[in-house]
């Protein structure tokens, strides 16, 4: 079973700032099937990227993703108040098909 | 455009079986796989399975034995149960599609809104 690990728990910054967030996976993940998810309390997860790099419809380009092997990240150039939630990476692979990491908290510092 | 809701029981006995429903609308339901995906409170998401309109499903395996995924196409919607229920199934329940992007790539594209389901005497 591949799991994915998120890093930091929580990210505390502030509008303006740029937000880098680590997904590591415990085996090599193709990189067609790794996907960043955006939530905010009280709502269902937003696609953000697929593919590892391939913005989702929709998603402003201060969203990017890249990596690949075991080690993706997730970038948001500048961040907008809006911006501030969960985000959760997510692999497809062999057995059991999909995981998802534990989520990375971006909060307002 | 496209859009998913999710139905059933808000509470459910330990052991009972939990039944939900997902609404398909704005496109067809033979076009896609269809997923259920659950979040228990305060946690993280959890892959329960995905399930095509012929029949063919997947499910994650530390929940295979109690999943069932249907379509049911002449109503646009597809449904899970899951038996024998404990308060470890205690989450919000969502259903989502499953996007194929091409070059072996895929993801949840479109989610429900989510709902809540209780396992409770």
């Amino acid at each position: 079973e591949i799991v994915l690990t998120q890093s930091p728990g929580t990210l505390s910054l502030s509008p303006g700032e740029r937000a880098t967030l680590s997904c590591r996976a415990s085996q090599s993940v193709s990189s067609s099937y790794l996907a960043w998810y955006q939530q905010k309390p009280g709502q269902a997860p937003r696609l953000l990227i697929y593919g590892a790099s391939s913005r989702a419809t929709g998603i402003p380009d201060r969203f990017s993703g890249s990596g690949s092997g075991t080690d993706f990240t997730l970038t948001i150039s500048r961040l907008e108040p809006e911006d501030f939630a969960v985000y959760y990476c997510q692999q497809y692979g062999s057995s059991p098909g999909f995981t998802f990491g534990p989520g990375t908290k971006v909060d307002i510092k | 455009q496209v859009q998913l809701q999710e139905s059933g029981p808000g509470l459910v006995k330990p052991s009972e079986t939990l039944s939900l429903t997902c609404t398909v609308s704005g496109v067809s339901i033979r076009s896609y796989y269809w997923s259920w995906i659950r979040q228990p409170p305060g946690k993280g998401l959890e892959w329960i399975g995905y399930v095509y309109y012929i029949g063919s499903a997947d499910y994650n395996p530390s929940l295979k034995s109690r999943v069932t995924m249907s379509v049911d196409t002449s109503k646009s919607h597809f449904s899970l149960k899951l038996t024998s229920v404990t308060a470890a199934d205690t989450a919000v329940y969502y259903c989502a599609r499953l996007y194929d992007y091409g070059d072996y790539s895929n993801a949840f594209d479109i989610w429900g809104q989510g709902t809540m389901v209780t396992v409770s005497s």
